[in-house]
């Protein structure tokens, strides 16, 4: 399956800060989405990154405070803007490898603190 | 959108005995459903899959079933070792190309 490196694993931001979290995937893949999860919770998805075209966002998340870059097929980026307490959860990226067994495989996450 | 509802949302179980985790989804049109472990501080890991075609799949001791009619999926793991504890999510998805909407999760205790 494809390997991720995902960048940050872990950060404390003050509030109104932003932070940029990297997924880096070692092969050209179609559908890269990025995922929350709060602590013992599930995983929320925020947006589905496209590459060449705008992300598509979940219903109650916005481009605004989760801008979201695809320059190509192995990158993507995601920001969290403005930062407040709230927004303290694990952030993952997330590769779909086009139908094979591997299903989708997870980045191993950025654990983000604001205070 | 789709809505996945998961049962359990605990469960402690002896060594050796079997485990069963059931999921709902609401949209007739999900197609594709995986189910993912995830150990504590690790990131969530694929551990089997089911496609609409397919009733049931078995890997050693893990098997799924669908019910599409029913729009019911469910988990069997057998012999259960103390290593099998972890959360368990369940998912759904159109295709496998498609976002993955995932339960709430299931968090597995094996007893030694």
């Amino acid at each position: 399956s494809a390997v991720i490196s995902q960048k940050p694993s872990r950060d404390i931001c003050q509030r109104g800060t932003s932070l940029t979290i990297q997924c880096q995937v070692d092969s050209q893949v179609t559908m890269m989405f990025w995922y929350r999860q709060q602590p013992g919770q599930s995983l929320t998805l925020i947006a589905t990154a496209n590459q060449g075209s705008e992300a598509t966002y979940e219903s109650g998340f916005v481009i605004d405070k989760f801008p979201i870059s695809r320059p190509n097929l192995t990158f993507s980026t995601l920001t969290v803007s403005n930062l407040s307490p709230e927004d303290s959860s694990i952030y993952l990226c997330s590769v779909e490898e086009g139908g094979k067994y591997y299903g989708y495989t997870f980045g191993s996450g950025t654990r983000l603190t604001v205070v | 959108g789709e809505n996945v509802e998961q049962h359990p949302s605990t469960l402690s179980v002896q060594e050796g005995d079997s485990a069963v985790i059931k999921c709902t989804y609401s949209d007739s049109a999900s197609n594709y459903f995986p189910w993912y472990k995830q150990e504590l501080g690790k990131r969530p890991q694929l551990i089997i899959d089911i496609r609409s075609n397919v009733g049931e799949k078995k890997d050693q001791r893990i098997a799924v079933t669908l019910n599409k009619t029913a729009k019911h999926f469910s988990l069997h793991i057998t012999e259960t070792q103390p290593e099998d504890s972890a959360v368990y999510f369940c998912a759904a998805a159109q295709t496998s190309y498609d976002k993955v909407i995932f339960g709430p999760g299931t968090s597995l205790s094996v007893i030694p």
